[in-house]
């Protein structure tokens, strides 16, 4: 069965960085694009960046542009989001999910970002 | 960008009953519109995509209508585990929005 299990999340301080991680099974990863989106604490959805199976195609939502960076590996079937000059805003739990027929199908169970001093 | 506005913030209703959430887009979605439901702690789970059509599992109790700007999706009658939130999403143009989401409580 499809499985992502996301990891990297923690504390980090205003200005720090963070790498979460995404590791795939179940399918066969090389063939999907995937996504990263995020939730603020009680709050709604936010798309934040996307790559394409051969991750020659990436995109990134205008809050995050120039500080995020995705990628993937598809020999380690794992996807990866780096999170630099992290702000009090970037709170956030943190969803890797695949992406099929445009909609986002399956989802890993989400790490938590917090930055505070 | 496209706005997606879901209507309404809560819906109180009894167990067995019917429950009726909508989505409204800020402009024609097509039918490229999905639903998914998030339970306290856990992660979304897609519902219905393409307006109308179950996602694998999901069951028949859960349907979805609508085109163009105007969404629905009706709970025919609801069973403990359906109390959620739930959000619509358009994809029409990708990567796709999220409405800010319908608390669906036991009245």
């Amino acid at each position: 069965q499809v499985q992502l299990v996301e990891s990297g999340g923690g504390l980090v301080k205003p200005g720090g960085s963070l790498r979460l991680s995404c590791a795939a099974s179940g399918f066969t990863f090389s063939g999907y694009y995937m996504t990263w989106i995020r939730q603020a604490p009680g709050k709604g959805l936010e798309w934040v960046s996307f790559i394409s199976s051969d991750g020659k195609t990436i995109s990134y939502a205008d809050s995050v542009k120039g500080r995020f960076s995705i990628s993937r590996d598809n020999a380690k079937h794992s996807l990866y989001l780096q999170m630099n000059s992290l702000r009090a805003e970037d709170t956030a739990f943190y969803y890797c999910a695949r992406v099929s027929r445009l909609v986002e199908d399956y989802w890993g169970q989400g790490t938590l970002v917090t930055v505070s001093s | 960008e496209i706005v997606m506005t879901q209507s309404p913030a809560t819906l109180s209703v009894s167990p067995g009953e019917r429950a009726t959430l909508s989505c409204r887009a800020s402009q024609s979605v097509n039918n490229n519109l999905a639903w998914y439901q998030q339970k306290p702690g856990q992660a979304p789970r897609l519902l219905i995509y393409d307006t109308s059509t179950r996602a694998t599992g999901i069951p028949a109790r859960f349907s979805g209508s609508g085109s163009g700007t105007d969404f629905t999706l009706t709970i025919s009658s609801l069973q403990s585990e359906d109390f959620a939130v739930y959000y619509c999403q358009q994809y029409n143009n990708w990567p796709g929005t999220f409405g800010q989401g319908t608390k669906l409580e036991i009245k």
